[in-house]
This record gives structure tokens, C-alpha cells and sequence, in this order.
């Protein structure tokens, strides 16, 4: 079975705060697919980051990183210097080979509030 | 990246109708879509995998003869909630995936509401 977990529910922090958002994955397949979205109060989703079971290289965006440990099934996301537009709901997300048609488990987000 | 659209974006709809959501591919084919459905400050949960000229796959729980799904081309697939009711009342959002490749994009979602 794969499960994503999300344990923060909500975390609140001041602008210019570094803030991280945890991410623990299960999963038997050995090919898999990890992702983080961005949701805002609109509802869309925003890609932010897709990082396949191989590469386990931490990845730097501007202001945001991501460490991915498979020795601890974690993919845990950073925003560095936060702003009030970082405000959202943050999803985690993991896609795994066995199923063919890739199709993503969520986790159940993070609501992330910046504050001025 | 590639582009989904979906429409409506918003919809109010009175209990007993029944509504219909596409979501279209714009840039690339799709062969297979996905539809989500999210409740308020909840994650979102697959309802089914929709697979171009084929029969969807549904996740267990929900109900293929409320929500049906068709995906009759490489680029659109729609959900038509029938008969609806105001439990339906929920944010759905669509994703199409990149030909074979395991990565799918999003679609702007519909706001649904049935009074």
C-alpha cells in the first residue's frame, strides 16, 4: 500500500521566518515518483517539485529546498526567508511504478500562514 | 509546462440535476486523466483513472453510476455528477499525465455546489 504522511496540520510563521514542511512516504515499489504542490486560496494546484526514487541529490529553487532521505522514506520541503504570498496549502504527493497509471496519493497538507 | 483546462470553474446547481466537468488537455495528448475530489481544508482523493476510449477505473467507496466518467479522446475527459445533492457539494479537480511519463498536470478545479 503507499500512504503519504503530512503530520504538520497547520504551521504559522513571522515574514522572513525559514519554515519546514515534513513529508514521510510508504511505498514496496522500488521506482517511484515524489512530488510537492503548491495550493492557494484559489484552489489550483501548483507544481513545485517532482524527484524520482533514484536521485536522492537535494534539490535548491530559489528560495525553496528539498531533502529527500530514503533511508528515513522522507521528502521533507524548506522555504527559506518566507513571505506572505508562501501562504497556502502545501501537498506532498508519491506515484509509484507497480501502478502503471502513475496516479498520485496525497498526503493531507500543510496549511502554511505567513504573518507580516 | 503542459496546460489543462478545466470548465466550469464554479457551478450552482439545484439538487436533482445533473452537472458536467471537462477537462481537456490543451498542448498534448493525454491517454490516461485522473479526477480528484477535495472537501473543504481536506486533502484530495482520487476518485478515478480515465483511460482514453476505455471503461474508467474507479477507487473503491465511490459510485460509478453517480459520478460517470468518459474520456472518448486524447484530450478531454468529463465527469457528469448525476443527480446530484448537496453532499456532492465539493471542489473537483482534474490532472491529465504527460504521455508515459509519471508526472501529470492539474486543472484549475470546479467549485460545485448543489442548494
Amino acid at each position: 500500500a503507499q500512504k503519504v504522511t503530512q503530520a504538520q496540520t497547520e504551521i504559522s510563521v513571522v515574514e522572513k521566518e525559514d519554515v519546514t514542511l515534513d513529508c514521510v512516504y510508504e511505498t514496496r515499489d522500488t521506482t517511484y515518483y515524489l512530488f510537492w504542490y503548491k495550493q492557494p486560496p484559489s484552489g489550483e494546484l501548483v507544481f513545485l517539485i517532482r524527484r524520482n526514487s533514484f536521485d536522492e541529490q537535494n534539490e535548491i529553487s530559489g528560495r525553496y529546498s528539498w531533502n529527500f532521505q530514503k533511508s528515513t522514506s522522507s521528502f521533507n520541503f524548506t522555504i527559506t526567508a518566507s513571505q506572505v504570498v508562501d501562504s497556502a496549502v502545501y501537498f506532498c504527493a508519491l506515484s509509484g511504478s507497480m501502478d502503471s497509471s502513475y496516479k498520485l496519493i496525497f498526503g493531507s497538507g500543510t496549511r502554511l500562514l505567513v504573518r507580516p | 509546462g503542459a496546460v489543462v483546462s478545466q470548465h466550469p470553474s464554479r457551478v450552482i446547481c439545484k439538487s436533482g440535476t445533473s452537472v458536467k466537468i471537462e477537462c481537456r488537455s490543451l498542448d498534448f495528448q493525454a491517454t490516461t486523466m485522473f479526477w480528484y475530489r477535495q472537501f473543504p481544508k481536506k486533502s484530495l482523493m482520487l476518485m478515478a483513472t480515465s483511460n482514453e476510449g476505455s471503461k474508467a477505473t474507479y477507487e473503491q467507496g465511490v459510485e460509478k453510476d453517480k459520478f460517470l466518467i468518459n474520456h472518448a479522446s486524447l484530450t478531454l475527459s468529463t465527469l457528469t455528477v448525476t443527480s446530484a445533492h448537496p453532499e456532492d457539494s465539493s471542489f473537483y479537480i482534474c490532472s491529465a499525465r504527460v504521455g508515459e511519463r509519471a508526472e501529470a498536470f492539474f486543472g484549475q478545479g470546479t467549485r460545485l455546489t448543489v442548494v
